[in-house]
């Protein structure tokens, strides 16, 4: 399978605190894309590092990106209760023009 | 800019029943995928098209599924017969090739299919 790795599987905090996930993935890439999925609803692109980036950010959001070991980490800052969703990581993979997707980390933010 | 459409939002049906979904991408992306959430899991490629040819379609699960791009434009992916383990979200998304790299892949809001 080249389905990526995410952890933790859940993670629980209270607002205000930063929230930190993690990716691995198993190929060679272009990309690395961070989705956010509310309960019930569509994709939300979050932001997108290329392979020659180590670090991006946007918002309260940011990403870094090491294909050395081939991982990744979103940090939130700041989490707020909306902040509550699951979040993925998709790589897109060399040759293909495709997303591979990770496992998802489910985050609660309690108010 | 419109997004990516996909109809319906939810769809419950029958076992053995058919259910045809539809795809409209963003207007000019010649790329539009298919992918599937089932049951809180993983996101799972099912496939993909360069406009009117399907490029990939190496994740789809058997012949109960089809997918059609008539013309480039939209798509629908058909389910028949539907089991019940093909219930979950159904995501599409599109894309233009040459700017993958700067704004990655706009998803639709998914179609909910609950096969009872």
């Amino acid at each position: 399978s080249q389905q990526g790795e995410e952890d933790p599987q859940a993670l629980s905090i209270q607002e205000g605190e930063n929230a930190t996930m993690n990716c691995s993935y198993k190929t060679s890439i272009n990309n690395l894309q961070w989705y956010r999925q509310n309960s019930g609803r569509g994709l939300v692109h979050l932001i997108l590092i290329r392979s020659n980036e180590r670090e991006k950010h946007s918002g309260r959001l940011r990403v870094t990106l090491d294909t050395s070991k081939k991982s990744s980490s979103l940090l939130i800052t700041a989490s707020r209760a909306a902040d509550t969703a699951s979040y993925f990581c998709a790589t897109d993979a060399i040759p293909t023009d495709k997303l591979i997707f990770g496992t998802g980390t489910r985050l609660q933010v309690f108010p | 800019e419109a997004g990516v459409t996909q109809f319906p939002s939810h769809s419950v049906i029958e076992k053995g029943q058919t259910v045809t979904l539809r795809c409209d991408p963003i207007s000019g992306h010649d790329n539009l995928y298919w992918y599937r959430r089932v049951m809180g899991k993983e996101i799972k490629f099912l496939l993909h098209f360069v406009k009117e040819s399907k490029q990939d379609e190496s994740g789809m699960p058997n012949n109960r599924f089809l997918a059609e791009r008539t013309g480039g434009t939209y798509s629908t992916l058909k389910v028949q017969p539907a089991e019940l383990e093909d219930s979950g979200v159904y995501f599409c998304a599109s894309s233009q090739r040459d700017t993958i790299n700067l704004y990655g892949y706009t998803f639709g809001s998914g179609t909910r299919l609950t096969v009872v």
